[in-house]
């Protein structure tokens, strides 16, 4: 069965930071993989997608950036954190039209 | 292009009371449809979906008929339990041609159900 993993779980960052974040999906092959935002009390944004390694996709202009070093790998990083960067982030995958979600990391920006 | 409605919450409720929540759609061509559900701390699980016009997606005693000539796609519960209290999100996927396929997602709405 597939699994997906993100890490970490929880992380506190002050403004100015640089950022890492990392999903990996276990159990498949060549999934098209995703990143989302859910800001608090709001419903989930887009930020990313990939369709394969190298391919990256951006919905919104923002402070962050995407990467698929591997197939089954993505990651989320940015340069410099901004308080608005604050949120919950959610990883997914996907085959066909069903998606799949990690459990998230939540970032607060302080 | 795309977007989904569904009814603001927070929504609370008695235990086995009866559930609905609202969700419409616009949408170019023919989208799937799904609910997802999210517990408190974590990620989105697939709670149910419907692929074309008329099907009804169940699921955990959850059930929504895709109905295209409403555009709308209604949760419903005919019991709920302290254990539904969640944050449900109405979504649509509408295919690129390609291999990827996008979600569009309604804002989500809380459900608290009290013991």
């Amino acid at each position: 069965s597939q699994t997906i993993h993100q890490w970490p779980a929880t992380l506190v960052q002050p403004v100015g930071s640089p950022l890492s974040l990392e999903c990996t999906v276990e159990g498949t092959s060549n999934p098209n993989l995703y990143w989302y935002r859910q800001a608090a009390g709001r419903g989930l944004q887009l930020l990313f997608y990939s369709v394969g390694i190298g391919q990256i996709s951006s919905e919104v202009p923002q402070n962050l950036s995407a990467s698929r070093p591997q197939d089954r790998q993505f990651i989320l990083s940015s340069k410099k954190l901004l308080l608005s960067d604050s949120g919950f982030y959610l990883c997914a995958w996907s085959r066909g039209y069903e998606q799949y979600f990690g459990p998230g990391t939540r970032l607060t920006v302080t | 292009g795309d977007s989904v409605t569904q009814m603001e919450g927070p929504v609370t409720l008695s235990e086995e009371a009866f559930l609905t929540i609202n969700c419409t759609y616009t949408a170019t061509g023919y989208p799937s449809l799904f609910w997802y559900v999210q517990y408190p701390g974590e990620g989105l699980q697939l709670l149910l979906k419907a692929t074309k016009a008329d099907d009804k997606g169940s699921n955990k005693g959850f059930e929504a008929t895709y109905r295209k000539e409403t555009t709308s796609f209604h949760l419903e519960k005919g019991s709920v339990q302290v254990s539904d209290s969640a944050v449900y999100f109405c979504a649509l996927s509408s295919g690129s041609g390609g291999s990827n396929y996008k979600l569009t997602f309604g804002k989500g709405t809380l459900l608290t159900v009290n013991p």
